[in-house]
């Protein structure tokens, strides 16, 4: 069963611009999360979609959005980009969200110049 | 407060010992947990699962949730330099439906 597939794994931005980010999880996977990890932050929640709905949403600005696809792949993108935006970016698939095992991709990591 | 606490260490554990990682958590009615691990610029890697009722083992690995307490702990036996990570706690809060993360722990295992 193949795994968690974020793509792509590495990503240089210059600052102002916009970039999507690309997440297919496991399949019979439903729900889908993003997450932000800084050094000095730790994993921070960006957001959650089950079934093409965003179920839960974490305090990042609105330059931040997401969706999903009927698939239950998802994206994320991250438009007028800033220095500060520079992390890996997770995500993390699993059957229902709720009470259930959530499985990592490998990461996206972001450079913002 | 927050809602999933975890000492951020370094906790340094002499090979072939036990390392006992610790988590608190705020809400009363979680009931689901989890261990994550975690290395150096890598993703986090599931460990353990349990829900609600106690403890599980797995291996080396053994989660223990005290309910009363409301904290979950991961042990694990006979240490092995491959451990020496982060290890973060994920409490499933029902009060606002999400995953709530620990910081993180950095364990050492020192050969």
């Amino acid at each position: 069963k193949a795994g968690v597939t974020q793509t792509p794994r590495y990503l240089i931005k210059t600052r102002g611009q916009q970039v999507t980010l690309s997440c297919s999880p496991i399949s019979g996977h439903r729900s889908v999360s993003w997450y932000q990890q800084t050094p000095g932050q730790g994993l921070q929640f960006l957001f959650e979609y089950f079934s093409e709905t965003q179920r839960n949403k974490g305090n990042f600005p609105g330059r931040f959005s997401g969706r999903q696809f009927s698939n239950s792949r998802s994206e994320m993108n991250v438009s007028t980009l800033e220095l500060g935006d520079s992390a890996l970016y997770l995500c993390a698939s699993s059957v229902q969200g709720k009470n259930t095992e959530a499985f990592f991709g490998q990461g996206t990591r972001l450079t913002v110049v | 407060q927050k809602e999933v606490e975890q000492n951020s260490g370094p906790l340094s554990v002499p090979e072939g010992a036990i390392a006992s990682l610790n988590c608190t958590y705020s809400d009363r009615g979680s009931q689901s947990f989890f261990w994550y691990r975690q290395y150096s610029g890598k993703s986090p890697e599931l460990i353990m699962f349990i829900y609600s009722n106690g403890d599980k083992e797995d291996g080396r690995f053994t989660a223990q949730l005290n309910k009363a307490s409301q904290y979950v702990s991961l042990l694990i036996r006979d240490s092995q330099p491959s451990d020496s990570a982060t290890y973060l706690c994920a409490v499933f809060m029902d009060s606002n439906y999400q995953l709530i993360w620990g910081a993180g722990t950095k364990l050492i295992i020192k050969p």
